[in-house]
């Protein structure tokens, strides 16, 4: 069965510092995504990355990097110099791929991250 | 960018009411998109995945007579919650994948609606 885990509930860091979000996933398929989304307290959800599993490498965007082991199965979030504008809720989701329209996105429970300034 | 527009924002209703959400992409076609549903503090839980044209297919343990979905167009869903009560209190929100392209095309989500039955 499919299962995200990010057992990282609340962050707190100070402006400026690195943070990296925690993503660890259970799947019995070969082919299957990832995704980063963010819910700031507005409440929408901002996609941020997806990733195919056969895609290991690293990603950097600006100040967010993404780091894929599937020899771990984790798909940990970093970011790099952290800002007030960065605290929301984290997101971590797996989608299997069944070659069809209805790929379920599977969430983790989810980060709260707070940055102080 | 993918853009899905989610309306009513927010709703406030007495016991017993039945609320309609509507859930349009904006700028792009949508065969499937998807309703879950937010408690505080949580984590989405899928509650249905709405196909047009066709019936949705809901999650175990969600009332296809208190959820009812409509997904008559390929830019429109609507999740209706029958007979409202406090329990269904809830973060509602919608997502939409651009049909056609390759699978698992990333989900783009509308911006939620936040219902508080009295």
């Amino acid at each position: 069965a499919q299962k995200v885990t990010q057992a990282q509930t609340e962050i707190s860091v100070v402006e400026k510092e690195d943070v990296t979000l925690d993503c660890v996933y259970e799947t019995r398929d070969t082919t299957y995504y990832l995704f980063w989304y963010k819910q700031p307290p507005s409440g929408e959800l901002v996609f941020l990355i997806r990733r195919n599993s056969f895609d290991e490498q690293n990603e950097i965007s600006g100040r967010y990097s993404w780091n894929f082991q599937k020899s771990t199965s984790s798909f940990n979030f970093t970011i790099t110099a952290s800002q007030v504008v960065d605290s929301a809720v984290y997101f971590c989701a797996l989608s299997e791929d069944y070659g069809g329209a209805t790929n379920k996105l599977i969430f983790g429970t989810g980060t709260l991250l707070a940055v102080q300034p | 960018g993918a853009v899905v527009s989610q309306h009513p924002s927010r709703v406030i209703c007495k016991s017993g009411t039945s609320v309609k959400i509507e859930c349009r992409s904006l700028d792009f076609q949508a065969t499937t998109m998807f309703w879950y549903r937010q408690f505080p503090k949580q984590s989405l839980m899928l509650m249905a995945t709405s196909n047009e044209g066709s019936k949705a297919t809901y999650e175990q343990g969600v009332e296809k007579d208190k959820f009812l979905i409509n997904h008559a167009s390929l830019t429109l869903s609507t999740l209706t919650v029958t007979s409202a009560h406090p329990e269904d209190s809830s973060f509602y929100i919608c997502s939409a994948r651009e049909t056609g392209g390759l699978s698992n095309q990333p989900q783009h989500f509308g911006d939620g609606t936040r219902l508080s039955i009295l």
